[in-house]
């Protein structure tokens, strides 16, 4: 079935960039998301990219997609404290919500 | 404001007391389902719903029931809670079954004791 991993904790420092990783094993998934989750809150949809580009950017947020590696990256730019929180990795075959596979999430911890 | 609302947001209870998470949307959104998170394992999927009285399993379904009688209440049920179901449930909404879309609720809290 389909896989998505990512590793569990990345520390930076304030001003620094931030690479999340992520892979996954479905090659036949058109849609890659990632979400945010703020500490008590919900899940908040960052980006997408699909699977027929390679890169996307929005303001200090860039998503590269490795379709070979089948690996996906955020990169946040210039980290602030307030972009402390769990960065989810996620796939879906179709754009469908009910196909939508998570990762187990990484924990970002930005230091002053 | 557009919104999905999950009640409580915390509960402990013990093995084998039936309870109910609520969930409800002011979207009228036709898609809804229900997540739990757990450390290391990131969401996965209860049950979900694609319109009223439609509903169906997801990755986890056993020990937990939904029903889906109005477009904007999607409630969580367990008839009997164990230990194992203690976690973060998550509830989401979209339009119809599109993943790029969802609004997450806040997360109730579960431990069963």
């Amino acid at each position: 079935g389909e896989d998505v991993e990512q590793s569990l904790f990345l520390s930076v420092r304030e001003g620094d960039s931030s690479v999340i990783n992520c892979t996954y094993t479905d090659s036949s998934s058109t849609y890659l998301y990632w979400y945010k989750q703020e500490p008590g809150a919900g899940l908040q949809l960052l980006t997408y990219i699909f699977s027929n580009m390679d890169m996307k950017q929005d303001q200090r947020l860039t998503v590269l997609l490795n379709k070979k590696d089948k690996h996906l990256s955020l990169r946040i730019a210039d980290t602030q404290t307030g972009d402390s929180a769990i960065y989810f990795c996620a796939e879906s075959m179709r754009g469908s919500a009910r196909q939508l596979t998570f990762g187990s999430g990484t924990q970002l911890t930005v230091l002053p | 404001e557009a919104q999905v609302t999950q009640n409580p947001r915390y509960l402990i209870t013990v093995t084998g007391k039936k309870l109910t998470v609520t969930c409800s949307q002011n979207m009228n959104h036709e898609y809804m389902s229900w997540y739990r998170q757990d450390p290391g394992l990131g969401l996965r999927q209860i049950y979900y719903s694609m319109n009223v009285e439609v509903t169906d399993k997801g990755d986890v379904p056993e020990g937990y029931k939904v029903s889906r009688k109005e477009k904007r209440n999607f409630p969580l049920i367990l008839e009997s809670p164990s230990p194992n179901q203690t976690s973060l449930y998550f509830c989401a909404s979209s339009l119809r079954d599109s993943s790029y879309e969802q609004y997450f609720g806040p997360g109730t809290r579960l431990t069963v004791t």
